[in-house]
Parts: C-alpha cells; sequence; structure tokens
C-alpha cells in the first residue's frame, strides 16, 4: 500500500526565514511526485512533479527535491502570501491514475 | 471553461437524504477524479474516469456513493442515503492525457462541493 508521511504538520516562520518540509513515502515503483498548495476554501493548486531522484524543480521562492524514499519543498526568504497548506501526494506505477496524498504541512508565515 | 467548476459549493443535507454533485472539467480534458477530503486530511482517492468510461472505482467507501460520466465531459457524484460520515470536501480533478504520465499532464482540481450531513 502507498503510504506519504509529512512533517512537520505545522511549521510557523518569519517573513525571510528559509525552512523545509519533508515528505516521506513508500511505493511500489514511483510513475511520480506531487506537490500542491492549498488555501483554506480552496482546492489543491498545482506546484511541481518529479519523476527521479536527484530532480529539482523550482518557481520562485519555492525548490522541490526529490530522492529515493523521500522529498523535500525548500522555501527561501518566504513571504506572508506563503502561508498555505502544503500537500505532497505520489503516483505508483501499480496503482493507476490514482494520486495518494500526505496530510500536508500547515505554514504560517508571520510579517 | 478556465479551470474546474464544482457545484453547488456548500451543500447540507439531512440524513438519509441523497446529494448530487456535479463538476465541470476543463475543456478537452480527458481524465476526471473524485477525491474526499476530510477536515485537516489530506484528499483521498474515490473513483477515475477516462472519458465515458470509469476504469478505477476502489476508492468509493460504499455502495451508497455513485459516480456517471456519461457524455465524456461533466460528471456527476451521487451520494444516497447521506450519513454524518459523508460530511467532508468532494474535490473534482481533471488532466488533459490519460494513462502513461508525461511532463504536461498535470492534475488541475476545483475548489470542491462542502457536504455537511446534519
Amino acid at each position: 500500500e502507498d503510504q506519504v508521511t509529512q512533517s512537520p504538520e505545522a511549521l510557523r516562520l518569519q517573513e525571510g526565514e528559509s525552512s523545509s518540509l519533508n515528505c516521506s513515502y513508500t511505493v511500489s515503483g514511483l510513475r511520480g511526485l506531487f506537490w500542491y498548495r492549498q488555501d483554506p476554501g480552496k482546492g489543491p493548486e498545482f506546484l511541481f512533479t518529479l519523476y527521479s531522484a536527484g530532480e529539482e524543480k523550482e518557481k520562485e521562492r519555492l525548490k522541490a527535491t526529490l530522492t529515493k524514499k523521500e522529498s523535500f519543498l525548500h522555501i527561501t526568504a518566504p513571504k506572508p502570501e506563503d502561508s498555505a497548506t502544503y500537500l505532497c501526494a505520489v503516483q505508483a506505477w501499480t496503482s493507476g491514475s490514482r494520486l495518494t496524498f500526505g496530510e500536508g504541512t500547515q505554514l504560517t508565515v508571520n510579517p | 471553461g478556465a479551470g474546474v467548476s464544482q457545484s453547488p459549493r456548500y451543500k447540507v443535507a439531512k440524513r438519509g437524504q441523497d446529494v448530487a454533485l456535479r463538476c465541470d472539467p476543463i475543456s478537452g480534458h480527458v481524465s476526471l477524479f473524485w477525491y474526499q477530503q476530510a477536515l485537516g486530511q489530506g484528499p483521498e482517492f474515490l473513483t477515475y474516469f477516462q472519458n465515458e468510461a470509469q476504469l478505477d472505482k476502489s476508492g468509493l467507501p460504499s455502495d451508497r456513493f455513485f459516480a456517471e460520466r456519461p457524455e465524456g465531459s461533466v460528471s456527476t457524484l451521487k451520494i444516497q442515503r447521506t450519513q454524518q460520515e459523508d460530511s467532508a470536501v468532494y474535490l473534482c480533478a481533471s488532466s488533459l492525457g490519460a494513462g502513461v504520465l508525461y511532463s504536461g499532464n498535470t492534475i488541475y482540481f476545483g475548489e470542491g462541493s462542502w457536504l455537511t450531513v446534519v
């Protein structure tokens, strides 16, 4: 069974204080790992897809990296508008088109 | 449309009532997904359509849940005889392609239908 564990559950940062969110996964053949951002009352918004260990992707203050067992979402010099819940999901070769999500990390960036 | 559209956005149902939730995917998107998200949790897969074919319904929690996409575009998730544990946000998502994942096959989510069963 595919499993995704995200840590920490919640993270409070000061504006400009860089940090990383962790996503550990267990999957029988990774097809893709996804990062989404979710604001309160909204649906998940796509950020990145990573396919293989060693891959990195960047978008503004966010950088996602992938190893064989985990992914990190690095946030550099965050701003209050980066406050949201960040969700990690995996898709396995054996699980068709379904995504298995973690429970998310709730990020708060204080001005 | 510009994004995935869901209706109603909010629904309060009395226990035992039937409800129907509608999803309008992005125009031309082949794949359509339904997910259920309980408060404070990540989304959980319910079912997947490729055009009008329901290829995976393994996540539907009981036979009270039924989904259809008869013409390969709009989809409806129906919940019969609702129970309190059905209270959640129901998210619809769509993607352009199907089958093998490729770099352009991003999965886009709607804003969800919030169901409260009282």
